[in-house]
């Protein structure tokens, strides 16, 4: 398994403004996912983070609204830019050492 | 892409009875099936999972079944406790891919 930890745990954020999520694993893996869960919903990926490279961003998603560093095999960070009223959700990290996929605490996200 | 379609939405049972809950995927190519539940307020936790070379798994009071035909797979619960009422996802995942595809979910209520 993996321990997964992620900051902020919940935030409460104006307009226009950009927040930036953290993940931290005890491990290090290859890949770190990053997904949406709006109110009531399933989850949807919005990207895939590998070390080194750019982020793989699923249909729907973009860089320019959320984009994401990976300096390292145990951190990774995704931004919410230019917040609007919709991107409140919960944001949760994911990790997949050894082929089964694990889950961060989340960050719950109100946009104002 | 994949997509992974769950019912029902919503399940109510008596606790001790069972309960089922079934998916459908489209893509014949996928070969790895988790579950998960989430309570409120919490991370997704993996409760089961069953790849496409096995067409049953069971863990105490829980099975997953697997018909590669179909493309479908059901999740079973069996001797139902209060504890066990949460929200239930199935998902799916490509041959080759990472990332998971998520059913939209079935809440579970069981009543004492």
């Amino acid at each position: 398994s993996a321990v997964i930890s992620q900051k902020p745990s919940r935030d409460i954020c104006q307009r226009g403004t950009s927040l930036t999520i953290q993940c931290q694993v005890d491990s290090q893996v290859t890949m770190m996912f990053w997904y949406r869960q709006q109110p009531g919903q399933s989850l949807t990926l919005i990207a895939t983070a590998n070390q080194g490279s750019e982020a793989t961003y699923e249909s729907g998603f973009v860089i320019d609204k959320f984009p994401i560093s990976r300096p390292n095999l145990t951190f990774s960070t995704l931004t919410v830019s230019n917040m609007s009223p919709e991107d409140s959700s919960i944001y949760l990290c994911s990790v997949e050492p050894q082929e089964t996929q694990y889950f961060g605490p989340g960050t719950r996200l109100l946009v104002l | 892409g994949e997509n992974v379609e769950q019912h029902p939405s919503t399940l109510s049972v008596q606790e001790g009875d069972s309960a089922v809950i079934k998916c459908t995927y489209s893509d014949s190519a996928s070969n790895y099936f988790p579950w998960y539940k989430q309570e409120l307020g919490k991370r997704p936790q993996l409760i089961i999972d069953i790849r496409s070379n096995v067409g049953e798994k069971k863990d105490q009071r829980i099975a997953v079944t697997l018909n590669k035909t179909a493309k479908h797979f059901s999740l079973h619960i069996t001797e139902t406790q209060p504890e066990d009422s949460a929200v239930y996802f199935c998902a799916a995942r490509q041959t080759g891919a990472n990332n998971l595809f998520f059913g939209t979910g079935t809440r579970l209520t069981v009543i004492p």
